[in-house]
């Protein structure tokens, strides 16, 4: 159980498009996500906690006009990357949380790789 | 500022021996912790979970313990495999915050 799949699981865009990644969660509700991205080599680092039906909360210094997220229902949630640049290239991470269960585990997606030419 | 981080940044152990990777983390308001596993291009996976009530949780091969009086987090993974290679992760939130914080990772390599 607890399956959280992203798509897609790599993209490569040129600069100046913007990029939707689909976090879903499988075979659970999830009135919560998160939006992380990973550098090489690198921890996780959180962009922004994602409520269904509600505004996304950001994270210090991530710009919301820029990575705009949507959860419309209780199994997706989408993050787009508007207007990408090169240094938007990064490994893009959801993560869930499972809204029947008492408990603050966060189940992660595969990532997505993002390249930005 | 609040922090999770972990010792050491790598770790190379013998296929068949055990591991323990620590992590520190400065928030004594933590109340749950997770040990997450990350292979190469892919999304973290849960290992095992604990909260502040315990100080020892066992699952297969794997067993974290906490040290809440010097904030301190341990995983151990007994008979370790090829397949235990990764980046190792400790979570943390604290009571109320349902955000995680992440430490730095660890990589275990298994040598064979």
């Amino acid at each position: 159980g607890a399956v959280v799949s992203q798509h897609p699981s790599r993209v490569i865009c040129k600069s100046g498009t913007s990029v939707k990644i689909e976090c879903r969660s499988l075979d659970f509700q999830a009135t919560t996500m998160f939006w992380y991205r990973q550098f090489p080599k690198q921890s996780l680092m959180l962009m922004a906690t994602s409520n269904e039906g509600s505004k996304a909360t950001y994270e210090q210094g991530v710009e919301k006009d820029k990575f705009l997220i949507n959860h419309a229902s209780l199994t997706l949630s989408t993050l787009t990357v508007t207007s990408a640049h090169p240094e938007d290239s990064s490994f893009y991470i959801c993560s869930a949380r499972d809204a029947t269960t008492n408990t603050d585990t966060q189940y992660f997606g595969p990532g997505t790789r993002l390249t930005v030419l | 500022g609040e922090s999770v981080g972990l010792h050491l940044p790598t770790l190379s152990v013998q296929e068949g021996d055990n591991s323990i990777i620590n992590c520190a983390y400065s928030n004594s308001a933590s109340d749950y912790f997770i040990w997450y596993k990350q292979e190469s291009g892919k999304g973290p996976q849960f290992i095992i979970d604990i909260r502040s009530n315990m100080d020892k949780r066992q699952g297969q091969r794997v067993t974290v313990l906490l040290n809440k009086t010097v904030k301190h987090l341990s995983l151990q993974i007994a008979a370790t495999q090829p397949g235990d290679s990764a980046v190792y992760f400790c979570a943390e939130n604290g009571l109320g915050n349902e955000k995680l914080t992440f430490g730095t990772g660890t990589r275990l390599t298994i040598i064979p």
